[in-house]
């Protein structure tokens, strides 16, 4: 069964740092793309970022370029995102999702960490 | 940036057909999925490519396109159903995942 676990979630301070974290389980984390996915309380889908399997394309929404950092380690199947300089818009519940490929689908989520950021 | 359009709400008696539209600029030449978002839960894929049902997801689930609109139709609509639905795409052009704004269907 495909699992996907997140973790690092927390009540956190505008300027401040986070480190989430995503286990897999199920699958070869190594065989598939993987992408960060959040929602703001009461508001829509939004994507944050993307990390090809073998780690060559990264991409970044412009909303975090430069603040996000997002890696993975494949042999402890396990996706990471990095957050920094974090400011109020950030907050929401951040979803680890696998990529299905070529056309974009975001096959499989985890129910995702909340990250508020607040003074 | 690329832009997918849905209603705010649609609402569907139970037993009735309910049809959720997507709107974007030649949405016909992009490969559509859908999403199904449950209150407390988190987003499940259910139709992705345009009409491809993932295994699990019922026959009542289908999506189509015409033109610049795809739509999600969900048949014999229960209150199982209700849920804020999702279209989204791969935007070659700017490298982005795009979600449209999201669909709140209430069974009424």
């Amino acid at each position: 069964e495909v699992q996907l676990v997140e973790s690092g979630g927390a009540l956190i301070q505008p300027g401040g740092s986070l480190r989430l974290s995503c286990e897999v389980s199920g699958f070869m984390l190594g065989n598939y793309n993987m992408n960060w996915i959040r929602q703001a309380p009461g508001k829509g889908l939004e994507w944050v970022s993307y990390i090809k399997a073998d780690s060559t394309l990264i991409l970044y929404a412009d909303s975090v370029r430069g603040r996000f950092t997002i890696s993975r380690d494949n042999a402890g199947n396990s996706l990471h995102l990095q957050m920094s300089n974090l400011r109020h818009e950030d907050t929401g519940r951040y979803f680890c999702v696998r990529d299905g490929g070529k056309t974009g689908n975001q096959e499989f989520w985890g129910q995702g960490t909340p990250v508020t950021v607040s003074s | 940036s690329y832009v997918l359009t849905q209603p705010p709400s649609v609402s569907v008696a139970p037993g009735q057909t309910a049809g959720i539209s997507c709107g974007g600029n030649n949405v016909g030449a992009q490969r559509v999925h859908w999403y199904q978002q449950r209150p407390g839960q988190a987003p499940v894929m259910v139709v992705y490519e345009d009409y491809n049902r993932p295994s699990g997801i019922p026959e009542r689930f289908s999506g189509s396109k015409s033109g610049n609109t795809a739509t999600l139709a969900i048949s014999r609509v229960d209150a199982g159903d209700e849920a804020d639905y999702y279209c989204q795409v791969w935007d070659g052009n700017s490298k982005h995942v795009v979600f449209g704004g999201g669909t709140k269907l209430t069974v009424l």
